[in-house]
């Protein structure tokens, strides 16, 4: 049972346009959720995190947004450039027990087109 | 500033063989986790430490062992290697509750 959803392996976009990959989860316990950005051999970075509390979170070309009633998140970057073909990770954990476990989806392969 | 460090970077085992995989982190981090990635499944969960001398069961647990003898070293047990353990490792570290992971460059393991 995929809790956390990533539904397009692949997204390609023109170089200063806006990529914006999609995530959904089934888990309304989640209450904090998170973007990883992961390199060829390499591990994931973090990038950029947002509370169930919060509807978006922004952090220079980076926003997160969160739709808690669609159980669905967001990321924008704008403008993409080509360092950021990379695979992206939507990452959610349920704090309330002080369980700190990731759930992870199972990625966005992310192109920038120069 | 090394972070997160993982040994060896790449293995190959035969069916049947035993190894650790050791993380080491300079961060002084209280909690830290092992995953595995495989192709279309996202990174899982297999152990992880909220502590030195503590240890508990994640996502996929089941053929592995882990110790947590001291903060920095997380090292994760393969008893009796199996095809399926065939996978890309990743640890992780984490300071405390509210802060995001960090995670060393992976372990490439392939068991024949």
């Amino acid at each position: 049972d995929q809790q956390v959803k990533q539904n397009s392996p692949s997204l390609s976009v023109q170089e200063g346009r806006i990529s914006i990959l999609n995530c959904d989860y089934t888990n309304s316990m989640f209450d904090y959720f998170l973007w990883y950005k992961k390199y060829p051999a390499e591990g994931p970075t973090f990038l950029i995190s947002i509370s169930s509390i919060k509807d978006k979170n922004e952090d220079g070309r980076f926003t997160v947004f969160l739709n808690k009633s669609a159980k669905h998140l967001s990321l924008h970057i704008v403008p993409s450039q080509p360092g950021d073909s990379a695979v992206y990770f939507c990452a959610a954990s349920d704090r309330g027990f002080g369980n700190e476990k990731l759930t992870f989806g199972t990625g966005t392969r992310l192109t920038i087109i120069p | 500033n090394a972070g997160v460090t993982q040994t060896p970077k790449f293995r190959v085992l035969k069916t049947g063989q035993s190894m650790t995989l050791l993380c080491a982190q300079d961060m002084n981090h209280e909690y830290m986790y092992w995953y595995r990635q495989d192709p279309g499944m996202g990174l899982r969960l297999i152990h992880y430490s909220v502590g030195e001398g503590t240890t508990a069961k994640g996502e996929v647990p089941d053929g592995y062992n882990v110790s947590r003898l001291k903060k920095q070293n997380f090292l994760l047990g393969l008893e009796s290697a199996a095809p399926s353990q065939t996978s890309v490792y990743f640890c992780a570290s984490q300071d405390r509750s509210n802060q995001p992971q960090h995670f060393g460059d992976g372990t490439r393991l392939s068991i024949l």
